[in-house]
């Protein structure tokens, strides 16, 4: 079964618009972290933001924002007055409390922008 | 401080060769964790090592593919006689430990190109 489900596949937003990225997962564990992470052009994975489920706080991080719902299972990601940079995949996953830390990811959001 | 170490970045085979992908942690982390990603997918967990342990290889294919992580020295996974399928990029994390709030970090990944 999926854990982690990022509906979306494709989006593509004309600079300075925002975009919001849809992350929706599955656990039988009351503890448990999400993360999100970004994969440019280049390859490499560069970590965003780990939020614990105790802790529903949404964040605001420069034009980045998270927005965490345990009740409907969703940790959503938005980019604020996105830019040609901010152009890449984006990853949300899911750490559960007995899986060795090990993380399970959804298939990611490819975010094109276009300046 | 170095972060995650992979190498090679870019590694090509022709089919029924071996492939060595190497993963030296950030220094003092003894946890290890190996990814593929296959294109157009998301991160898929393949094993979980601890010095000189295999913990979790659920993730793993049974055959042709192995992992270790000796008491010296990086941590190599191992694809024996590749095939087409076996291209992807292999990411290697690392944390201090198997606890949930230690953050793992990530490699920059080896792209496989089987041919």
């Amino acid at each position: 079964a999926q854990k982690v489900t990022q509906a979306q596949t494709e989006i593509s937003v004309v600079e300075k618009e925002d975009v919001t990225l849809d992350c929706v997962y599955e656990t039988r564990d009351t503890t448990y972290y999400l993360f999100w992470y970004k994969q440019p052009p280049s390859g490499e994975l560069v970590f965003l933001i780990r939020r614990n489920s105790f802790d529903e706080q949404n964040e605001i991080s420069g034009r980045y924002s998270w927005n965490f719902q345990k009740s409907t299972s969703s940790f959503n990601f938005t980019i604020t007055a996105s830019q040609v940079v901010d152009s890449a995949v984006y990853f949300c996953a899911l750490s559960e409390a007995y899986g060795n830390n090990r993380l399970a990811f959804g298939k990611g959001n490819q975010v094109v922008v276009i300046p | 401080n170095a972060g995650v170490m992979q190498n090679p970045r870019h590694l090509v085979r022709r089919r029924g060769q071996e492939a060595r992908l190497r993963c030296s942690p950030v220094k003092g982390h003894s946890h290890v964790y190996w990814y593929r990603q296959l294109p157009e997918e998301g991160l898929k967990f393949m094993v979980y090592l601890q010095k000189e342990n295999i913990i979790d290889e659920s993730g793993m294919p049974k055959e042709r593919f192995s992992a270790e992580f000796p008491k010296e020295g990086p941590s190599i996974l191992r694809i024996q006689q590749v095939v087409r399928g076996d291209s992807a990029a292999y990411f290697c994390a690392s944390s201090p430990s198997s606890a949930m709030n230690t953050e793992a970090f990530f490699g920059q990944g080896t792209r496989l190109t089987v041919v």
